[in-house]
């Protein structure tokens, strides 16, 4: 099984709240883990949005919209990125990033489209 | 500003070797690492290892292992990544991308290459 898992899709209209989750296997707990996540659009390099361990331990980075927060959700093992107020140009992938055993792991990406 | 800037598109025959560079500016090279990712056509990201500019060291992910070799030259704050034993499925956009403790927060543009017979 999978480090980290990511669903494959999600749909919003605009001016929801994207729930975006990162689900790390069973028997690792996300506790200790500080998980990356980042947008690519078609024909770019992906952009660094943010990170977040705690909310002692978090940075949303330099430019990116504040529309866009980290948190976890512990019952659910699992990261989770949240956009408010959906917009079109949200439109896009976004990939969460773990370092786990001495190697970092991608999430397999979830694609955001907006309505 | 901070720049990473690669080298252009390859195509390589089956069994065939690349080498594609990430030309950094706008920061001190040798002060944070060097990360190498790709993304086969399609498909998602792909970590494949680090590199210290400032000691040379290196730390590639299990399945590259013996098959990628990280480098850097100092004089022209460039970093190197060389995949070699060229297959199908290694038909990718290389990434490299700057590492701070934040996370990757740079990107270069990416290098598209392509593995024909």
């Amino acid at each position: 099984q999978a480090v980290v898992t990511q669903p494959a899709s999600l749909s919003a209209s605009p001016g929801a709240t994207a729930r975006l989750t990162c689900t790390l296997r069973r028997d690792i707990s996300i506790g200790p883990y500080k998980i990356y996540w980042y947008q690519q659009k078609p024909g770019s390099p992906p952009l660094f949005l943010l990170n977040y361990k705690s909310d002692s331990d978090k940075l949303r980075a330099s430019g990116v919209n504040s529309r866009f927060s980290g948190y976890k959700d512990a019952s659910a093992n699992a990261g989770i990125l949240l956009i408010s107020g959906l917009q079109s140009e949200d439109q896009a992938d976004y990939y969460c990033l773990v370092w786990h055993s001495e190697a970092y792991v991608f999430g397999s990406g979830t694609t955001v489209t907006v309505l | 500003q901070v720049q990473l800037v690669q080298s252009g598109a390859e195509v390589r025959k089956p069994g065939a070797s690349v080498k594609v560079s990430c030309k950094t500016s706008g920061y001190t090279f040798t002060s944070l690492d060097i990360n190498w990712m790709r993304q086969a056509p399609g498909q998602g990201l792909e970590w494949m290892g680090w590199l210290s500019p400032n000691r040379g060291e290196t730390d590639y992910a299990q399945r590259f292992r013996g098959r990628v070799t990280m480098t850097r030259d100092t004089a022209t704050n460039t970093a190197y990544m060389e995949l070699t034993g060229l297959q199908s499925d290694d038909t990718a956009i290389y990434f490299c991308a700057r590492g701070i403790e934040a996370g990757f927060d740079h990107w270069g543009q990416g290098t598209l290459v392509t593995v024909s017979s």
